[in-house]
């Protein structure tokens, strides 16, 4: 399809263990946005990409949590020894260009930590 | 205090009622955003919006920008409108997007 596509689309992992999350955005599109969303709550900004180029980190909660976007297009969230409140909805979205634009959302990927 | 704040949280309707959530904000803005999100996650943008209104089949979102508010209208609601409807700002210093908590809208037959 042309839309964003995150995968997995759910993930179940014990306390402590590694998580990769993907997201593909619409091909072409120079922004790339991540997004944690608890139950019941908003969205929060987690990081932003413009091409590779890892613009804004500000979101992510702590250091184990990393993104990366090595060739600008695809790009992978992972979350290192994960506990328990790190069960979320993470959203990828990309927009066309920077700035003021809409942005377009994948499904996201749910992930459990039991 | 939220950047972004959304009334009511939750909001039930008859079908073929006029509908209005509103969204208020804190910060400056380049634009303001209407989003829905149904069940298993997946957002879609409905409206983005600097100045005025704009309207789109039975959906409706006004904006004033002096008095940092926005509404969104939704005309002779049906029960396929079910869903969270998400108000979101792009701050002027940047690109991401600052959220609301949400308004659970049920459409019932």
């Amino acid at each position: 399809g042309a839309g964003v596509s995150q995968s997995p689309r759910y993930k179940v992992a014990k306390r402590g263990q590694d998580v990769a999350l993907r997201c593909d955005p619409i091909s072409g599109h120079v922004s790339l946005f991540w997004y944690q969303q608890a139950l019941g709550q908003g969205p929060e900004f987690l990081t932003y990409f413009q091409n590779e180029a890892q613009l804004d980190k500000s979101g992510l909660p702590s250091d184990r949590f990393f993104a990366e976007r090595p060739e600008g297009s695809v790009s992978t969230l992972k979350i290192q020894r994960t506990q328990q409140e790190d069960s979320a909805v993470y959203l990828c979205a990309s927009s066309f260009l920077s700035g003021n634009q809409p942005q377009h959302f994948g499904d996201g990927t749910r992930l459990s930590i039991l | 205090k939220n950047e972004v704040e959304q009334s009511p949280q939750n909001l039930t309707a008859q079908e073929g009622e006029f509908i209005t959530i509103n969204c208020s904000y804190s910060v400056g803005i380049s634009a303001l955003h209407w989003l829905q999100q149904h069940p298993g996650g997946g957002i879609v943008s409905l409206f983005m919006l600097s100045s005025g209104k704009k309207k789109h089949g039975r959906l409706i979102a006004t904006i004033n920008i002096q008095e940092k508010h926005s509404s969104l209208h939704i005309t002779a609601s049906h029960p396929r409108d079910s869903a969270v409807y998400i108000c979101a700002v792009t701050e002027t210093s940047g690109s991401r997007l600052t959220f609301g908590e949400g308004t659970q809208l049920t459409v019932n037959p």
